[in-house]
């Protein structure tokens, strides 16, 4: 079983539909758990962050997390074709500094 | 703020010879650095954890001698790929935490490597 498992998609949306990314993870003792954006060729963009269970709300972003379940989502409203991208679920590894990183959701965005 | 560097954006060698990576945190001291290795449409791959002023802690199958990496700052990490051939030709990235516990990674921008 992998650490962190992602569907890999593509996910294709409608402008303006919301996108629904999610993320299980296998650490139990994971604490922070993260959402990078990856353009094509570009290096990941962090987008969200959260730290305990419940929502999380950002502009046209809302992480959710679940820790009995080790799950993590990320919904994004209004979805724009600049949305369109890689996400990347990254739990940290245990207590450590280290993230565990997916494999990623391609999500595309259809005008 | 967070904002992280990463110089040259891009670099051509030929085999044999080094190269060498520099990674700033520009507007904040980073006390852990990391150093991540991603080929074509494959995810990231963390390649070794470096503290300031400490030995950098390589990932299980990354050579620490062939991939020298110094974290001389709180702002400036480098990692050199010595005696480069075409198969580390690679988008290496740098990412920069600071103390804490929130665990945050900030990207630079990678680097780009082609060895010929």
């Amino acid at each position: 079983q992998k650490e962190v498992e992602q569907n890999s998609g593509p996910l294709s949306v409608p402008e303006g539909a919301i996108a629904s990314l999610n993320c299980t993870y296998s650490d139990r003792v994971s604490q922070s758990f993260f959402w990078y954006r990856q353009y094509s060729g570009k290096s990941p963009e962090l987008i969200m962050s959260i730290y305990s269970n419940g929502d999380k709300e950002d502009g046209r972003f809302t992480a959710q997390l679940n820790k009995a379940s080790q799950y993590v989502s990320l919904l994004i409203r209004d979805s724009q074709p600049s949305d369109s991208a890689t996400y990347l679920c990254a739990p940290n590894s245990g207590s450590s500094y280290k993230l565990i990183f997916g494999s990623g959701t391609r999500l595309l965005v259809r005008p | 703020g967070a904002v992280v560097s990463q110089h040259p954006s891009w670099v051509i060698c030929k085999s044999g010879t080094s190269v060498k990576i520099e990674c700033r945190s520009l507007d904040f001291q980073a006390t852990t650095m990391f150093w991540y290795r991603q080929f074509p449409k494959q995810s990231l791959m963390l390649m070794a954890t470096s503290n300031e002023g400490s030995k950098a802690t390589y990932e299980q199958g990354v050579e620490k001698d062939k991939f020298l990496i110094n974290h001389a700052s709180l702002t400036l990490s480098t990692l050199t790929v010595t005696s480069a051939h075409p198969e580390d030709s690679s988008f290496y990235i740098c990412s920069a935490s600071s103390a804490g516990a929130t665990y945050e990674q900030y990207f630079g921008p990678g680097t780009r490597l082609t060895v010929t």
